[in-house]
This record gives structure tokens, C-alpha cells and sequence, in this order.
């Protein structure tokens, strides 16, 4: 079985500031997929940035980017120059070749002014 | 917005009732996946339909069932209510169940179990 921890249930940042999420999972299967989606108070889910766990290359996109260590089974999400639209909760998942997802237990971010 | 949608918004039942809960897909996805996430949680994967069959069950009892037809359409079946199935359901539609496929997620149903 799959299982995803996210060991901070709340972060704050100051706007324009960086931030990072930090993501663990455990795994006996060699190829599977990494997400990091964002649920705003709207509450709907939406993809921020996936990684391919056959890739090395560490995921980017725009402004948010991950920091993958297959090795640790650590899957952490850097934002950059954050805004206050970022406020939400972040959901680390895990994505087995059947596509079936494994959340964590998610990270409320707050963006001060 | 994801294109996935989800009815109803909000539902009260009592214990012992059951319930139906709907979803409409992204035109083309034949995948569905439904989620329990319960409040302060994550979501929790209850089961994935893929083109009208069951393709893979997370650890949910039988009472929870679902249907999904050929129109992008999908339904979830509770029966038995329990207090405990008060939480937020979610429904994500993705083209096929490949892993690496991104899953759109609709708004969700939030069910209170009185």
C-alpha cells in the first residue's frame, strides 16, 4: 500500500517571499507519478506541478518547482516570489500506473501581506 | 475552472438513508474516480470506473457503490449512512486510467450525515 505524509498542517510566508512544502511517501513499486494540486477555499482541486518518477530532472513550472529524491522518497514543492492567490491548502499525492491517487493529508498555506 | 462537475452542492440525510451523488465529466474522459476527503484530511480514493466497469476499489465497504454511463455521466451510491460518512465527495474524470494522466477534479458534494 501506498501512503504520503505531509508533516506540516500549517505554513505562512510573506508575500514575495519562498516557501517550501515538504512531502514524503513510501512505495514498493519502481514507476509511478508525483503531484502537488492546490485546493483554494473554493475548494476545488487543481494540478500545480507533476513529476514522472523515471525522470531525474526535477519538475518546473513557472514559479513553483519540486525538489524530487526517489531515493528518500521525498517530494518537496519550492514557490517562489509567492502571492496571495497561493493562499490554500497543497495536497501531495501519489499516482500508481493504474492512476489511482494516494493523498497526503495536505498543508494549509497562508500568504501574508 | 476544470470542466467537471458535481451535484448536489451541499445534501443533510439522516442515519440509515441512502444517497446519491452525481457527476458530470469532461467531454472524452471515460475515466472517473470518486474520493472521500473528511474534514481536516486528505482525500481518500473509494473507487475509479473506467468505460462503464469498477477499475479499482480503495478501502470502502460495499454499501459504497457507483455507475457510470456512456454520456460522461457517473453516479455514487451510499447506503446505510453512518455519521461518519459526513465529508466532502470528490469526483476527478481523467482520459484513461494510465498513471501520469492528469485527474480533473470537480467541486465535490459535501454530505452531512445527521
Amino acid at each position: 500500500a501506498q501512503t504520503v505524509t505531509q508533516s506540516q498542517p500549517e505554513m505562512s510566508v510573506q508575500e514575495a517571499e519562498t516557501v517550501t512544502l515538504s512531502c514524503t511517501y513510501d512505495t514498493s513499486e519502481s514507476n509511478y507519478y508525483l503531484f502537488w494540486y492546490k485546493q483554494p477555499p473554493s475548494r476545488q482541486m487543481i494540478l500545480v506541478i507533476r513529476q514522472e518518477a523515471y525522470k531525474q530532472q526535477n519538475a518546473t513550472e513557472n514559479r513553483f518547482s519540486v525538489n524530487f529524491q526517489k531515493a528518500a522518497k521525498s517530494f518537496s514543492l519550492k514557490i517562489s516570489d509567492s502571492q496571495l492567490g497561493d493562499t490554500a491548502m497543497y495536497f501531495c499525492a501519489f499516482m500508481n500506473l493504474d492512476g489511482q491517487f494516494y493523498f497526503g493529508t495536505g498543508t494549509s498555506l497562508t500568504v501574508i501581506p | 475552472e476544470t470542466g467537471v462537475t458535481q451535484s448536489p452542492t451541499h445534501l443533510i440525510k439522516t442515519r440509515g438513508q441512502q444517497v446519491t451523488l452525481r457527476c458530470s465529466s469532461q467531454s472524452g474522459h471515460n475515466t472517473v474516480s470518486w474520493y472521500q476527503q473528511a474534514l481536516g484530511q486528505g482525500p481518500q480514493f473509494i473507487f475509479q470506473y473506467y468505460r462503464e466497469e469498477e477499475n479499482g476499489r480503495g478501502n470502502f465497504p460495499p454499501r459504497f457503490s457507483g455507475l457510470q454511463f456512456p454520456n460522461y455521466s457517473s453516479e455514487l451510491n451510499v447506503n446505510a449512512l453512518e455519521l461518519d460518512d459526513s465529508a466532502l465527495y470528490l469526483c476527478a474524470s481523467s482520459l484513461a486510467p494510465i498513471g501520469g494522466n492528469e485527474q480533473f477534479f470537480g467541486p465535490g458534494t459535501r454530505l452531512t450525515v445527521l
